[in-house]
């Protein structure tokens, strides 16, 4: 049973245009949700975050938005950046440990 | 962020031997540490949470005989691979919370790619 699913396991944006990485989760314990973006052969490097009593959170180019009564979150990245491409994973959390999606990945094209 | 260290960054061991990851926070005092492994094109799985000085806690179908972890210290966790088979191929990550950032904020480790012959 996937509690954290990302539908797209890929996506090819523009250099400069908005790249919008979707996120789904069933468990409506989670709390807290993390992005976190991975290069190959590398760990996961945390990005953004949101706990479940705002409903947006942004720092610098990336934005998170949470919708709990869809239970969806989102990344918007503007504008996108070639050394943005990589995977990126929505993660999910009650309190400790992390559920995380498949994971989506970003192509940025020049 | 803070930083967490793995070691080895890639071992191939042949089937039947033991193989021991390092996970370091080298810069925070890690009070609770995660252990995930990765299959190709896969979503990270938590294998087991493990808090210092106390025995780890391990994910439904993890067997808590095949991967030994111990967490003696506040900046070391270990993760023991024993009588690696083929199937144990992976990619082992560790993460850790301790006294940097918010509760739920978890620095990951660069990750260990085990291939077991």
């Amino acid at each position: 049973d996937q509690q954290v699913k990302q539908n797209s396991p890929s996506l090819s944006v523009q250099e400069g245009r908005i790249s919008i990485l979707n996120c789904d989760y069933t468990n409506s314990m989670f709390d807290y949700f993390l992005w976190y973006k991975k290069y190959p052969a590398e760990g996961p490097t945390f990005l953004i975050s949101i706990s479940s009593i705002k409903d947006k959170n942004e720092d610098g180019r990336f934005t998170v938005f949470l919708n709990k009564s869809a239970k969806h979150l989102s990344l918007h990245i503007v504008p996108s950046q070639p050394g943005d491409s990589a995977v990126y994973f929505c993660a999910a959390s009650e309190i400790y440990g992390l559920t995380f999606g498949e994971g989506t990945q970003l192509t940025v094209n020049p | 962020g803070a930083v967490v260290s793995q070691h080895p960054s890639r071992v191939i061991c042949k089937s039947g031997t033991s193989v021991k990851i390092e996970c370091r926070s080298l810069d925070f005092q890690a009070t609770t540490m995660f252990w995930y492994r990765q299959f190709p094109k896969q979503s990270l799985m938590l294998m087991a949470t493990s808090n210092e000085g106390s025995k780890a806690t391990y994910e439904q179908g993890v067997e808590k005989d095949k991967f030994l972890i111990n967490h003696a210290s506040l900046t070391l966790s270990t993760l023991t691979v024993t009588s690696a088979h083929p199937e144990d191929s992976s990619f082992y990550i560790c993460s850790g919370i301790g006294d940097r950032g918010s509760y739920n904020e978890q620095f990951f480790g660069p990750g260990t790619r085990l291939t077991v012959l």
